[in-house]
């Protein structure tokens, strides 16, 4: 595709599900990037990718959060027991890695726990 | 640790005036800084990139600064149209990282 892809767009959850939010990057992008942003705020950071690994993750909130990308391009990012505090859009980016590259966002993945 | 803060946080001005956003971050030793728009309900998408050896950039109407010295960057944008509503928001890389940092953006109306 030409750009970052996310899927859901949407997703409802009940507290105490499990979701997995999946990210397509654009072809070729080394470094891959997860942003969490709640209602009327900026994107916080959770977590980076080059490639396969997972080189920070320093911004996923609690142990419930887990990230990967095994392959080096599709990435999932899962939440355990989803929290009503963990309603925010999911934003996932890409970039062809390396500092100053620009950064192409996803639409994001909308999550609201009930 | 760098935090991002954008002033006003929403703005609304009439059609052709021409508008200034503000951006100002703690730490100075970034790597550079960008500016990106956010329509409702969309992603994010990059309209300017400074680096920090540079003093400004410019994209058709709009005019993005930065002094690293007084950790400020602005974004002027001329003659304001409609379709330039939406969040304005600015975010910070610093050296040896690659996660940016935002601000909380800057909720633009633009009425006819």
């Amino acid at each position: 595709g030409a750009g970052v892809s996310q899927s859901p767009r949407y997703k409802v959850a009940k507290r105490g599900q499990d979701v997995a939010l999946r990210c397509d990057p654009i072809s070729g992008h080394v470094s891959l990037f997860w942003y969490q942003q709640a209602l009327g705020q900026g994107p916080e950071f959770l977590t980076y990718f080059q490639n396969e690994a997972q080189l920070d993750k320093s911004g996923l909130p609690s142990d419930r959060f887990f990230a990967e990308r095994p392959e080096g391009s599709v990435s999932t990012l899962k939440i355990q027991r989803t929290q009503q505090e963990d309603s925010a859009v999911y934003l996932c980016a890409s970039s062809l890695g390396g500092q100053g590259n620009t950064i192409y966002f996803g639409e994001g993945s909308w999550l609201t726990v009930v | 640790k760098q935090e991002v803060t954008q002033i006003p946080a929403a703005l609304s001005v009439p059609e052709g005036e021409n508008l200034v956003l503000n951006c100002s971050f703690t730490d100075s030793a970034i790597y550079n800084l960008q500016w990106f728009r956010q329509d409702p309900g969309k992603g994010l998408t990059s309209l300017l990139l400074i680096q920090s050896s540079q003093r400004e950039q410019t994209s058709g109407r709009l005019n993005a600064s930065l002094d690293k010295s007084s950790g400020r960057s602005t974004l002027y944008i001329a003659a304001s149209q409609p379709g330039d509503s939406a969040t304005y928001l600015c975010a910070a890389l610093s050296h040896n990282t690659d996660k940016l940092i935002f601000g909380t953006g800057t909720r633009l109306q633009v009425f006819p």
